[in-house]
């Protein structure tokens, strides 16, 4: 079945320094899906890349789709303490009735 | 507009007994699902539905069992709960050719 992977699992940063997150499917996407889950809390949607090689901006957030549709990234530039959470990418299948969850990365933020 | 609700929030099982957990979405969306989320490993696909009617299995659907006969409702029925249940279980909506999914709080069970 179609796996999600996502690295790195954890990543401690000094405020200010920038972040990134891959995520990579062992099959194509029709769309990829990112959400941040605070501690404690729910997933909450960012942004959905659906084209091959599309890029997207919210405000210091860059979300990549690869050329192929089987890999994705997020880039935090200037990383602040409210970026505390982990991310996840969720890649949804050719057949579009299945979204799976990569395992998350855990962005910790040191002030 | 409630959005998601999940309930209870917190439940505590012997090992054997079954129990369901609700979900109720307000926003007619078409697509559910219920996920579990255990430390390390993410969020993975316990069972989906397209609409009312219609589920399928996700990646770990053992142990578990759904049905979708209103639009609104997608409750999650465990029929013997196991120790290896204890999680958090997260029900999530979407509207067919929406932008993403909208999560509830979560269930935390916890079997003993």
């Amino acid at each position: 079945g179609q796996q999600v992977m996502q690295i790195p699992q954890y990543q401690h940063v000094q405020e200010g320094e920038d972040f990134t997150t891959y995520c990579n499917s062992s099959t194509t996407l029709s769309n990829i899906q990112w959400y941040k889950q605070r501690p404690g809390g729910h997933p909450v949607f960012l942004i959905q890349l659906v084209k091959s090689g599309e890029v997207k901006k919210q405000k210091r957030l860059t979300f990549q789709f690869g050329e192929a549709k089987k890999n994705s990234s997020l880039h935090i530039t200037a990383t602040q303490t409210t970026d505390v959470g982990t991310y996840f990418c969720a890649g949804r299948n050719n057949a579009g009735n299945m979204l799976t969850f990569g395992g998350g990365t855990r962005l910790m933020v040191k002030p | 507009n409630a959005g998601v609700t999940q309930t209870p929030k917190f439940q505590v099982l012997k090992t054997g007994q079954s129990m369901t957990l609700q979900c109720a979405q307000d926003m007619n969306h078409e697509y559910m699902s219920w996920y579990r989320q255990d430390p390390g490993m993410g969020l993975r696909l316990i069972h989906y539905s397209v609409g009312a009617g219609i589920t399928d299995q996700g990646e770990v659907p053992n142990g578990y069992n759904v049905s979708r006969s209103t639009t609104e409702d997608f409750p999650l029925r465990l029929l013997s709960a196991a120790p290896s249940q204890t999680s958090v279980y997260f029900c999530a909506s979407q509207a067919a050719g929406g932008m993403g999914y909208t999560f509830g709080s979560g269930t935390r069970l916890t079997v003993v």
